[in-house]
């Protein structure tokens, strides 16, 4: 079974433009989860989309967004980029069955804001 | 507010012996507890993980001690090795609820 894949793997950006992240999961997972990773504050939960709709939010703010396929591939846009933007943003993704399930990482985007 | 802490922050560990990383959690509603190993460059990889249900779980040299009235689990290794070295993190969720709340991770270092 093919592994959760994110792509770009590297973006680099400057202040103020925009960017969008693609994540594929796992073949049957149709929970997607996003993660902000920095050295200051850690893994940070985004939001989470299952079946096509957002079921769960961070506290980030509304630049941050997201949205879910009918194949469950989901996308996270980040609207006028600040440099403390620069992060890796990982995907995960699970069954989404009650709650219940494992999760699994994908390698993720690292994001730099110049 | 962290609502999962992870101590310590780094660890050094002669290879072949044992490595023990702890968390506390404050929500009492979580009942999943993973542990991930992330290396450089890649993202976390599930290793092992317990619910409230049972006190201690074992997957090869990994152990997970979970004491639910201290609401404390902890990460045993067992003849750490130098492909241990890694940063790991324990994680909290709830029933019906995706959302991973972190602990702030610990950098192992297995030394020869």
């Amino acid at each position: 079974k093919a592994g959760v894949t994110q792509t770009p793997r590297y973006l680099i950006k400057t202040r103020g433009q925009q960017v969008t992240l693609s994540c594929s999961p796992i073949s049957g997972h149709r929970s997607v989860s996003w993660y902000q990773q920095t050295p200051g504050q850690g893994l940070q939960f985004l939001f989470e989309y299952f079946s096509e709709t957002q079921r769960n939010k961070g506290n980030f703010p509304g630049r941050f967004s997201g949205r879910q396929f009918s194949n469950s591939r989901s996308e996270m846009n980040v609207s006028t980029l600040e440099l403390g933007d620069s992060a890796l943003y990982l995907c995960a993704t699970c069954a989404g069955l009650a709650g219940g399930g494992e999760q699994f990482f994908g390698p993720g985007t690292r994001l730099t804001v110049l | 507010q962290q609502q999962v802490k992870q101590s310590p922050q780094s660890l050094i560990v002669q290879k072949g012996g044992i490595s023990i990383i702890n968390c506390a959690y404050e929500n009492t509603a979580f009942d999943y507890f993973p542990w991930y190993q992330q290396f450089p460059g890649k993202g976390p990889a599930l290793l092992i993980a317990i619910r409230p249900d049972v006190s201690e779980k074992k997957e090869g040299r990994f152990t997970i001690s979970f004491n639910k009235s201290a609401k404390q689990f902890s990460l045993h290794i067992m003849d750490s090795q130098p492909g241990d070295s890694a940063t790991y993190f324990c994680a909290a969720k709830y029933v019906g609820n995706e959302k991973l709340t972190f602990g702030t991770g610990t950098r192992l270092t297995i030394i020869p």
